[in-house]
């Protein structure tokens, strides 16, 4: 079965560092990948996505880039902020019965520090 | 995109009781979604809500324990029934389109159950 493999966290940078949070994956077919974000005491919300091969999903500053050759969609972000600290899930969805059925990784908390 | 509307946002249970969760999508979906993320973990998939027919469950989640409903294509219900401890966690409900109608998945705040 379809499945994301994400590295653990936590993860704790200094403001302004460079964020990369790994992901790879396992799927048949063709799966679209995301990360969403869940903010301290909130829901899950969709960060970014990309959809086919070498798509490069951005949003607020970060971006993941599909890679079909290295079945990967690493999360990066140039200048992280306190308000980035939150957990990220990275997570695919592939076509199972005739619906978008979704994988996601374990999280990796990333928390922030002035 | 969905705006999903779910309650209660949280609730704190006696050991034994059950609680329903709400679900209301502000569109029509053929399918919706129930998860659970236990505390520091990631989302696990109870179970799939197709409108007109009984709920698909995943490996390790029974009927009789998550007991759903799906009226209409707008809203849904889950009951967590016999409450204990270890059933504490943040239940959300999500949609996704059928036929590439959407290729994202929308969430709920998701409800924060306490049993004590």
């Amino acid at each position: 079965g379809d499945s994301v493999t994400q590295m653990e966290g936590p993860v704790t940078l200094s403001e302004e560092a460079f964020l990369t949070i790994n992901c790879t994956y396992t799927a048949t077919g063709y799966p679209s990948l995301f990360w969403y974000v869940q903010y301290p005491g909130e829901g899950l919300q969709l960060l970014l996505k990309a959809t086919k091969a070498d798509d490069k999903g951005s949003n607020k500053g970060f971006e993941a880039t599909y890679r079909k050759e290295t079945t990967s969609f690493h999360l990066e972000k140039g200048s992280v902020q306190v308000s980035d600290s939150a957990v990220y899930f990275c997570a695919l969805s592939s076509n199972s019965g005739g619906y978008q059925k979704v994988t996601f990784g374990i999280g990796t908390k990333l928390q922030v520090i002035p | 995109s969905a705006v999903i509307s779910q309650k209660p946002s949280r609730d704190i249970c006696q050991r034994g009781t059950s609680l329903t969760i709400q679900c209301q999508v502000d569109s029509q979906v053929t399918m919706m979604f129930w998860y659970r993320q236990q505390p520091g973990q990631s989302l696990t998939l109870i179970a799939t809500a197709n409108q007109g027919s009984e709920a698909t469950y995943e490996s390790g989640f029974v009927i009789d324990k998550f007991p759903i409903s799906r009226p209409n294509l707008t809203f849904s219900t889950l009951t967590v029934s016999n409450m204990s401890p270890e059933d504490s966690s943040i239940y959300l409900c999500s949609v996704s389109g059928t036929g590439g109608a959407y290729t994202e998945a929308f969430f709920g705040q998701g409800t924060r159950l306490t049993v004590v």
